[in-house]
């Protein structure tokens, strides 16, 4: 167990159809990233919350939102499904200085559309 | 714009030699950190080490090794005496800064090299 909890870890769901992801950090890390990893793809930065706050965007596509909540857990909305949206995504958490301890991975939620 | 670069899609190396797996980065942030992560065909992603702009000496996690040069701006990952469980997806990462008041910065990733160890 990597300290990063992300449910569900399986998602099959129809086009144009809203689903939402859900990340729990390490505990202890305010910092909270999600990334996309489309099919044999390095993994794209979507965006970053620290402490309930935005605090840095990617490419995050407009039908994508996401909010960190008081309790630091994070949730990802992605709303009319398409079906290049198929990925895997994933959420990692980080202290402060993110130095040899790094960034905590979650196993990741695989979402399927079709 | 990209940061990181791996040259390599895929790599065939026969079990128990050496690989090396190259990546090159750019940056003009003068603190900067760099990451190597394995991903195996279950999808999670392995932390398998760090090497500091700073850092005087090259990292060194068991069999894993950085080859750092700083002014190459490359920092390769050499596996020694490879074994079949090595075959994964390898992921090069960048953090530039060390962190402010907002937390610490991003990862960049690159696109991989999959490697296969051959029996």
């Amino acid at each position: 167990d990597s300290g990063v909890t992300q449910t569900p870890k399986h998602l099959i769901t129809a086009t144009g159809q809203r689903v939402t992801l859900r990340c729990s950090p390490r505990s202890g890390d305010l910092s909270v990233y999600w990334y996309q990893q489309s099919l044999d793809q390095g993994l794209q930065f979507l965006i970053q919350y620290y402490n309930g706050e935005e605090r840095a965007k990617g490419n995050i596509l407009e039908r994508f939102s996401a909010q960190q909540f008081p309790d630091l857990h994070s949730e990802l909305n992605l709303s009319s499904l398409e079906l290049g949206d198929s990925a895997l995504y994933f959420c990692a958490s980080s202290a402060l200085w993110a130095g040899r301890q790094g960034y905590t991975f979650g196993s990741g939620t695989r979402l399927t559309v079709v | 714009a990209q940061k990181i670069t791996q040259t390599q899609p895929g790599m065939f190396v026969q079990e128990k030699e050496a690989v090396t797996l190259d990546c090159t980065y750019d940056t003009s942030d003068p603190s900067y950190g760099l990451f190597w992560y394995k991903q195996p065909s279950s999808g999670e992603m392995i932390f398998l080490i760090y090497q500091g702009s700073y850092d005087q000496q090259n990292a060194t996690e068991g069999r894993y090794s950085l080859n750092f040069q700083k002014a190459r701006k490359s920092a390769n990952l050499v596996i020694s005496a490879s074994q079949l469980g090595d075959s994964a997806m390898y992921f090069c990462a960048m953090r530039e800064g060390r962190g402010s008041i907002q937390g610490a910065q991003k990862l960049v990733f690159g696109q991989g090299t999959r490697l296969t160890i051959n029996p």
